[in-house]
């Protein structure tokens, strides 16, 4: 009983590449969030999907980040041409649906540092 | 707007002595949710505890429990009998139930040190 999976754990980019995060939920959980831990500082919402759907963006840069989650596979958490403050933790974070007392499970967190 | 304030950035404690973390929070909507997280040094974050609005009795798992005081609007954290496995940073957190969304929104956080 896997749980919220995300890969890579470390990345590193080069100024004006892409970032590509993936997080895989829970099984049986069908909403995913994802929130960006700058350091030395708590997490901030980005966004909040179930499958197909975005259903609350409200966090989210509004230039260069993106995010999906497909039908199939994992969702994925876009930054196209990283600048040197995109550098954090991004952590996913999985629920069954209609559980508002849930606390989530969230996974380990990607650690994005671009140099 | 929800906000959540945690004041003390940094706590120590003795082993085996209980701690308070502190977190009050506000908001305007009558029901919400409050939740407390572990994040060790590892970097992961973990689900401690969570209490509803509408709640009658403070929430309690193992050795953590959750001082509720509507009125003051605080839901602190109690940590009996500490360990040193218990050295981490602690985030207080909020998701209104009503038109929030499903977001949480977290303070920045308090770093509690269990000494010997």
């Amino acid at each position: 009983n896997a749980g919220v999976m995300q890969n890579p754990r470390h990345l590193v980019r080069r100024r004006g590449q892409e970032a590509r995060l993936r997080c895989s939920p829970m099984k049986g959980h069908s909403h995913v969030y994802w929130y960006r831990q700058l350091p030395e500082e708590g997490l901030k919402f980005m966004v909040y999907l179930q499958k197909e759907n975005i259903i609350d963006e409200s966090g989210m840069p509004k230039e260069r980040f993106s995010a999906e989650f497909p039908k199939e596979g994992p969702s994925i958490l876009r930054i196209q041409q990283v600048v040197r403050g995109d550098s954090a933790a991004y952590f996913c974070a999985s629920s069954p649906q209609g559980r508002a007392d849930y606390g989530y499970t969230f996974g380990s967190g990607t650690r994005l540092t671009v140099v | 707007a929800q906000k959540i304030t945690q004041t003390q950035p940094g706590m120590f404690v003795q082993e085996k002595e209980a701690v308070t973390l502190d977190c009050t929070y506000d908001t305007s909507d009558p029901s919400y949710g409050l939740f407390w997280y572990k994040q060790p040094s590892s970097g992961e974050m973990i689900f401690l505890i969570y209490q509803g609005s509408y709640d009658q009795q403070n929430a309690t798992e193992g050795r953590y429990s959750l001082n509720f005081q509507k009125a003051r609007k605080s839901a602190n954290l109690v940590i009996s009998a500490s360990q040193l496995g218990d050295s981490a940073m602690y985030f207080c957190a909020m998701r209104v139930l009503t038109g929030g969304g499903n977001k949480l929104t977290f303070g920045t956080g308090t770093q509690l040190k269990v000494e010997l």
